[in-house]
């Protein structure tokens, strides 16, 4: 079987940066993915990590340690409009994602 | 641009009704699936095809079945709707191969009363 766990929910405050966690327990690794989810839509890719260490892409980094069993998603000079789920996805050995939770990221001035 | 379509945004069905929702996606991606996503439970796995007329259970099939016919089309059919259905089912689709990222449709919101 497989298990992720993220934070349920975080807040921060408009301009800060804030560190979003995925833990993970799987049979196999074939990569770990990020996505963005505003209310009412549909997720959309941020990231996709399969080797140790940083991924940056803009305002948005991630990393990944495989021994860990650990991602984080890092979100730079935050913006009101990145109040969203972020979700975390790994794709074991059977290659099909597992998600998890996801994490509702509540951005104030 | 991928796009990935939901049949509708929302719908309202009875108890004991069969239900349709369909999917389409216009990059001739191999791999499409169906989840369903609660508050507090995240998205899960129904179904998912790897192709044409292929199809494999997800983490939760029970009460639903799948159709993939044409490789851009894949329906999700609820035999007898029942109200632990209601919920937001999101279908999205992808490349093969473990790199490659899914493509989400809008989703549809099912009531079953």
């Amino acid at each position: 079987g497989q298990n992720i766990d993220q934070p349920t929910e975080m807040t921060a405050t408009e301009g800060a940066i804030v560190q979003i966690n995925c833990t993970y327990q799987t049979s196999g690794f074939n990569g770990l993915f990020w996505y963005q989810q505003h209310a009412g839509e549909a997720p959309t890719f941020l990231s996709y990590n399969v080797l140790d260490g940083l991924e940056e892409k803009g305002r948005f980094s991630s990393f990944l340690s495989r021994s860990k069993g650990y991602s984080y998603l890092l979100l730079k000079e935050l913006q009101m409009k990145d109040s969203a789920s972020y979700l975390c996805a790994v794709k074991g050995g059977s290659y099909i994602p597992t998600f998890g939770r996801g994490t509702s990221l509540i951005v104030h001035p | 641009d991928v796009k990935v379509t939901q049949s509708s945004r929302y719908l309202v069905k009875r108890t004991g009704e069969k239900v349709f929702l369909e999917c389409v996606q216009d990059m001739d991606h191999e791999n499409m699936f169906w989840y369903r996503q609660d508050p507090g439970l995240g998205l899960r796995l129904i179904y998912f095809s790897y192709d044409v007329k292929m199809k494999e259970k997800g983490d939760i099939p029970e009460g639903y079945s799948v159709s993939r016919e044409k490789k851009e089309r894949f329906s999700l059919i609820l035999e007898s709707a029942s109200t632990n259905q209601t919920s937001m089912y999101l279908c999205a689709s992808s490349l093969s191969g473990v790199s490659y990222e899914q493509y989400f449709g809008p989703g549809t919101r099912l009531t079953v009363t």
